[in-house]
């Protein structure tokens, strides 16, 4: 069974500090990775894609991708009390466009 | 604001009544997706329409009726539904082609008395 696997915390880190968020899949032919945020009581918010192995940086954000470890990895820098949510790991295991879904990390950024 | 339109935002039904929940995306995308997600558990898929055809169903029970009239439009139609259906109802879109990320609208909040 295809499965994406994320530790479902909390993680609790101080205001300013760098929060890691990790995630491993089980399909080593994954192509796409995908970050979502979710405030409690919304909907998924897009934050990063990623394609390639390497880093990828937007703004205080940076996802990290080693297929060869199958890990998807989010930093965020600076962060602040409004970073506070559940971050869900994506993967597009098929080359189509069916998501299988982590079970999310819920991150507090204390003050 | 999302790109991916819900309504109705909140939704309170009995077992017995026939609604009907609606999603718009004006952003070209040609699939689109019903997602039921309970709390603190990720999405969980229902459908996949793609070029308005349906492609995917995972197994959902028949009291949930999807229907694409457009390339727009995708719509969850609801009858006779358990309080185990109470849920948030997330609608989403992407890019037909392969690898794209998906769009999720707010979401409605289905209640089940």
């Amino acid at each position: 069974q295809k499965e994406v696997e994320q530790n479902s915390g909390p993680l609790s880190v101080p205001e300013g500090a760098i929060a890691s968020l990790n995630c491993t899949y089980s399909d080593r032919g994954s192509q796409s990775f995908f970050w979502y945020r979710q405030y409690s009581g919304k909907s998924p918010e897009l934050i990063m894609s990623i394609y390639s192995n390497g880093d990828k940086e937007d703004g205080r954000f940076t996802a990290q991708l080693n297929k060869a470890s199958q890990y998807v990895s989010l930093l965020i820098r600076d962060s602040q009390p409004s970073d506070s949510a559940t971050y869900l790991c994506a993967v597009n295991m098929d080359a189509g466009n069916m998501l299988t879904f982590g079970g999310g990390t819920r991150l507090m950024v204390k003050p | 604001d999302t790109e991916v339109t819900q309504t109705p935002k909140h939704l309170v039904m009995g077992m017995t009544n026939k609604k009907s929940l609606k999603c718009e995306q004006h952003m070209g995308h040609r699939a689109m997706y019903w997602y039921k997600q309970k709390a603190k558990k990720p999405p969980e898929l229902m459908f996949v329409y793609s070029y308005e055809k349906l492609s995917i169903n995972e197994s959902v029970p028949s009291r949930f009726s999807p229907e694409c009239p457009n390339s727009s439009l995708l719509n969850l139609h609801l009858h006779a539904l358990q309080p185990e259906d109470s849920a948030l109802y997330l609608c989403a879109s992407s890019q037909a082609k392969g690898n794209q990320p998906q769009h999720f609208g707010d979401g409605t909040r289905l209640s089940i008395l």
